[in-house]
């Protein structure tokens, strides 16, 4: 049982690039979502989806975007990178909704927009 | 915006000591949940109190909520080198679609 995937583990982006982060879950877990964390901060969500087709914003959702095709998978796209985005980002999934149950977290990517 | 807040903000400690952490949170809760970070890797839940709840136990882990002060403590006893981390409380957005996550307490045991 792999969890939490997420893929890549480190990545280098130039500014403007854009690139997808992915996620891939094997618990048949609805529940989906992206953070990222900066220093001396706690994790900000970004995006969450409920289900398959359905996505929904977060706290700091500019500059990326998400689909839910599958259950299994959360990808998140940064459209056109920024420095601002350097940050570790971390995928999470849970059965149903938080309200009843804990979250699964990946191992995170480690982004840096140069 | 962040709902819990983490205190101490870092904790140094010798093993077989205690640590205790705080944190205290703006709204209503369902439940609580506390988790785990070690450095450079993902979260990890360590324990789920509900709002009914006022303490849970797992291992050497305690949990307490006060929800008419809006806080809860997590203390690890007899603390030990593996324990060093950092610590997040986290509760439900008021949809219960995702968590919410204080600044966490980073926790430093030396042998």
């Amino acid at each position: 049982n792999a969890g939490v995937t997420q893929t890549p583990k480190f990545q280098v982006l130039k500014t403007g690039q854009s690139m997808t982060l992915q996620c891939a879950q094997d618990m048949n877990h609805e529940y989906m979502s992206w953070y990222r964390q900066d220093p001396g901060m706690g994790l900000r969500l970004i995006h969450y989806s409920v289900g398959a087709g359905i996505t929904d914003q977060g706290e700091v959702p500019n500059g990326y975007n998400v689909s839910r095709s599958t259950t299994e998978d959360f990808p998140l796209r940064l459209l056109s990178a920024a420095p601002s985005q350097t940050s570790v980002y971390f995928c999470a999934s849970s059965y149903s909704s938080i309200l009843n149950t804990e979250a699964f977290f990946g191992q995170g990517t480690r982004l840096t927009v140069v | 915006s962040q709902q819990g807040e983490e205190d101490p903000q870092a904790l140094s400690i010798q093993e077989g000591e205690n640590a205790t952490m705080n944190c205290s949170y703006k709204t209503s809760i369902n439940n609580l949940q506390w988790y785990r970070q070690n450095s450079g890797r993902g979260l990890v839940h360590l324990i789920l109190i509900r709002s009914n709840e006022r303490e849970k136990h797992s291992g050497r882990l305690r949990v307490t909520l006060d929800t008419s002060k809006k806080s809860s403590s997590l203390l690890i006893t007899a603390s030990r080198a593996a324990d060093t981390a950092s610590y997040f409380c986290a509760t439900a957005n008021q949809a219960g679609t995702a968590l919410i996550f204080g600044k966490g307490t980073t926790l430093s045991v030396s042998s």
